[in-house]
C-alpha cells in the first residue's frame, strides 16, 4: 500500500557514470516533484511536473533529465555523475484540490546517491 | 522570492514536556500555505501540520499545534507531551497558493532531541 515509492533506496556509483532513479505514486495525484537534500540536510526543489508537463526546472544542470511517461511516474536520469551530485533525492506528489488548487505534497522514502 | 528561516539549529526537551520550534518567512504573496514536516532518522519526510494563510484559526493535529502570526510572518510549532518518537529534524516550509507544481521552500531545519 506504498503511496510514493522510489527505487533504488541506495545507489553507489563512480564519477562519470549515468544512473536513473525511478518514482511511482499510486495516489492518483496529478503533480510530481524531485527535491535534492544536500549533506547539510538542506532541501531544494529540482523539478515539478503536472500531468506529464514540466512546470518547474529550478536551474538544475542539464545533466539531470526528468522523464514522466505518465502522471503516476516521474523518473530522474543523471548523466556524467559528479562528486557534488552525492545527496538524497526525494520524489513527491500532490493532488489537485478544490477549484484546481494544489494541495499538500507527499514524499517518497528518498534515494541516497553516493558518487565516488 | 520567498525565504524561510529556522533560527534554532538544535533543541532538546524532556519527555512529556512542551517545546516550541520557531520559523519565520518572507514573502510578498497574500495567499499561501505553510507546513511543518518531520524527518526522523529513517529519512522519511512526514507531514506534521499544514496552515492556509487565509485561515486565522491556528491549525492543530493532536499534540501538535501552530502559532501563525501572518503580520509578523511567523509560524511556530508547539509539541505538547513530547515523546521519544518525536526525535527528528523538523522543517518549516512555504508554498504559494494557486496554479500547479508550486515548489515547497524549506527552512534549514531544527534537530529536536527528546530525552527520557
Amino acid at each position: 500500500d506504498t503511496a510514493v515509492s522510489q527505487t533504488p533506496k541506495y545507489l553507489v556509483t563512480q564519477m562519470g557514470n549515468d544512473k536513473s532513479i525511478k518514482c511511482e505514486q499510486n495516489l492518483g495525484h496529478d503533480t510530481m516533484y524531485w527535491y535534492k537534500q544536500d549533506s547539510k540536510k538542506f532541501l531544494k526543489i529540482m523539478f515539478s511536473y503536472n500531468n506529464k508537463e514540466l512546470i518547474i526546472n529550478e536551474t538544475v544542470p542539464n545533466r539531470f533529465s526528468p522523464k514522466s511517461p505518465d502522471k503516476a511516474h516521474l523518473n530522474l536520469h543523471i548523466n556524467s555523475l559528479e562528486l557534488g551530485d552525492s545527496a538524497v533525492y526525494f520524489c513527491a506528489s500532490s493532488p489537485r484540490g478544490l477549484a484546481g488548487r494544489q494541495e499538500t505534497q507527499y514524499f517518497g522514502p528518498g534515494t541516497r546517491l553516493l558518487v565516488l | 522570492a520567498q525565504t524561510v528561516t529556522q533560527s534554532q539549529p538544535e533543541m532538546s526537551v524532556q519527555e512529556a514536556e512542551t517545546v516550541t520550534l520557531s520559523c519565520t518567512y518572507d514573502t510578498s504573496e497574500n495567499n499561501y500555505y505553510l507546513f511543518w514536516y518531520k524527518q526522523p532518522p529513517s529519512r522519511q519526510m512526514i507531514l506534521v501540520i499544514r496552515q492556509e494563510a487565509y485561515k486565522q484559526q491556528n491549525a492543530t493535529e493532536n499534540r501538535f499545534s501552530v502559532n501563525f502570526q501572518k503580520a509578523a510572518k511567523s509560524f511556530s510549532l508547539k509539541i505538547s507531551d513530547s515523546q521519544l518518537g518525536d526525535t527528528a529534524m523538523y522543517f518549516c516550509a512555504f508554498m504559494k497558493h494557486g496554479g500547479y507544481g508550486n515548489k515547497l521552500v524549506f527552512g534549514a531545519g531544527t534537530i529536536l532531541r527528546v530525552k527520557s
